[in-house]
């Protein structure tokens, strides 16, 4: 069964600063890697999504990477302001089952 | 162009009433998907609808969940004598292809939030 980890739960930064977050999967046979974001009350918006041939996708201030043998992604957000604050979600396709698989999430804050 | 829309947006319902929640997908999309998700369990998976085939309903909870979807294109998710656990925040997708095609790229609706009292 595909688990997906997001750590850390929680990250509060200050504006400006670049951050990572982090996203693991136990079932590497993934086809493709989505990292999403959710704002509170709101559905899902979706920021990247990585098939499991490339490396990374960037989309302006986001960078996102897959290491599909580790079993692990990461998101990278430069420059942060206070209007990225939100829920980031991490999901991989594929593996054992053919489901989208979320992790719980990181609870982004960047203070003003 | 327009996005996924789901509708009610709230819905409270006594326990033991059944409620039909309603999904419009982006016009084209021939994925559509639904998913549950619960405070402090995430997101997780309930069907998946690809063009005309038959839909994949591994991850519906039990034989009270149900979904169709008419004509390719709006899907309603029928939940038959709610109960006080099945209280969550319900979201539709869709996406232009399947999930391991090119077009796997998934849009969100806004959600419906059941309240099952």
């Amino acid at each position: 069964k595909q688990e997906v980890t997001q750590i850390p739960a929680a990250l509060s930064v200050p504006e400006g600063e670049n951050l990572v977050l982090n996203c693991s999967f136990t079932d590497s046979a993934i086809y493709n890697l989505q990292w999403f974001r959710q704002d509170p009350g709101k559905g899902l918006t979706s920021l990247l999504l990585i098939q499991s041939s490339q490396r990374e996708q960037t989309s302006g201030r986001l960078n996102a990477s897959l290491d599909k043998s580790s079993g692990r992604s990461t998101l990278y957000i430069a420059a942060s302001q206070p209007g990225d604050s939100a829920t980031y979600l991490c999901a991989v396709y594929g593996g054992s089952n053919y489901k989208l698989t979320f992790g719980k999430g990181t609870l982004l804050t960047v203070n003003p | 162009g327009a996005g996924v829309s789901q509708s009610p947006s709230n819905k409270v319902t006594e326990k033991g009433k059944d409620v039909e929640l309603r999904c419009d997908p982006i016009s084209g999309h021939t994925a559509l998907y639904w998913y549950r998700q619960s405070l402090g369990q995430g997101l997780e998976f309930l069907i998946y609808f690809q063009g005309n085939s038959a839909p994949d309903k591994s991850g519906l909870p039990s034989d009270r969940f149900s979904a169709e979807r008419t004509g390719g294109s709006v899907s309603t998710l029928t939940i038959q004598r709610t109960q006080q656990e099945d209280s969550a925040v319900y979201l539709c997708a869709s996406s232009l292809n399947s999930p391991s095609g090119s077009g796997s790229k998934q849009y969100f609706g806004p959600g419906t939030r059941l309240t099952v009292t």
